[in-house]
């Protein structure tokens, strides 16, 4: 058990640009859960996979996010036409199945400038 | 809506002493899932202690303990004989089933020599 991991942990761009985070869960979770945080803040939910299915989107989710995770395993979250509102850390977490056990990662932390 | 709310932002206590974070939640449902988490400084979330809502004993894990009210919608951490690597975020949190977490804003706590 490797736990979750979060690559790249700091990401420095433009406003304007696109980035894109990967998040490798804990081998055989099946649950995958996106949360952006900023300063001094609780972690707000984004989106959340069971297996390769989108099962939920937040509003905070606007059409320059998108999410995927391709054959279940790991998952990545882009963000399009970065704006310095955009600036936070985005954790993701992983779960096991019919579990309420929840194992984050590090984080990637994302500046706008 | 589905809230949790943490009254306190900041928190200072001497080493060894007791402590306690208070939390209350708003649910319409009633069976969940209770948390606190602990975020120390640039490092990543992890689990404190978890309660099960349908469970009235409080939990208990060696220096940390719950009081769960639960008509009150309350869910208080006590941290007894307080270390230095206490310091740090913490983020009381609750989930209903396999679903998403909701946090609170955390209070940051530190831990005086």
């Amino acid at each position: 058990d490797t736990g979750v991991s979060q690559n790249p942990r700091h990401k420095i761009t433009k406003r304007g640009q696109n980035v894109t985070f990967r998040c490798d869960p804990i081998s055989e979770h099946n649950r995958l859960y996106w949360y952006r945080q900023t300063l001094g803040q609780g972690p707000e939910f984004l989106t959340y996979f069971q297996n390769e299915a989108q099962l939920e989107k937040s509003r905070l989710l606007s059409d320059r996010f998108s999410a995927e995770r391709p054959k279940g395993s790991f998952s990545t979250l882009e963000i399009q036409r970065t704006e310095q509102g955009d600036s936070a850390m985005y954790l993701c977490a992983s779960s096991p199945g019919l579990s309420d056990r929840y194992f984050f990662g590090p984080g990637t932390r994302l500046t706008v400038t | 809506a589905q809230t949790v709310t943490q009254s306190q932002p900041e928190m200072s206590v001497q080493e060894a002493e007791t402590v306690t974070l208070s939390c209350t939640y708003d649910t319409s449902e009633s069976n969940y899932y209770l948390f606190w988490y602990k975020q120390p400084p640039s490092r990543q979330m992890i689990l404190v202690i978890r309660q099960e809502a349908y469970k009235q004993q409080n939990a208990t894990e060696n220096r940390f303990s719950v009081n769960f009210q639960k008509a009150a919608k309350s869910f208080s951490l006590k941290i007894s004989d307080s270390q230095l690597g206490d310091t740090a975020m913490y983020f009381c949190a609750f989930t209903q089933g396999a679903q998403k977490l909701v946090f609170g804003q955390g209070t940051r706590l530190t831990i005086n020599p």
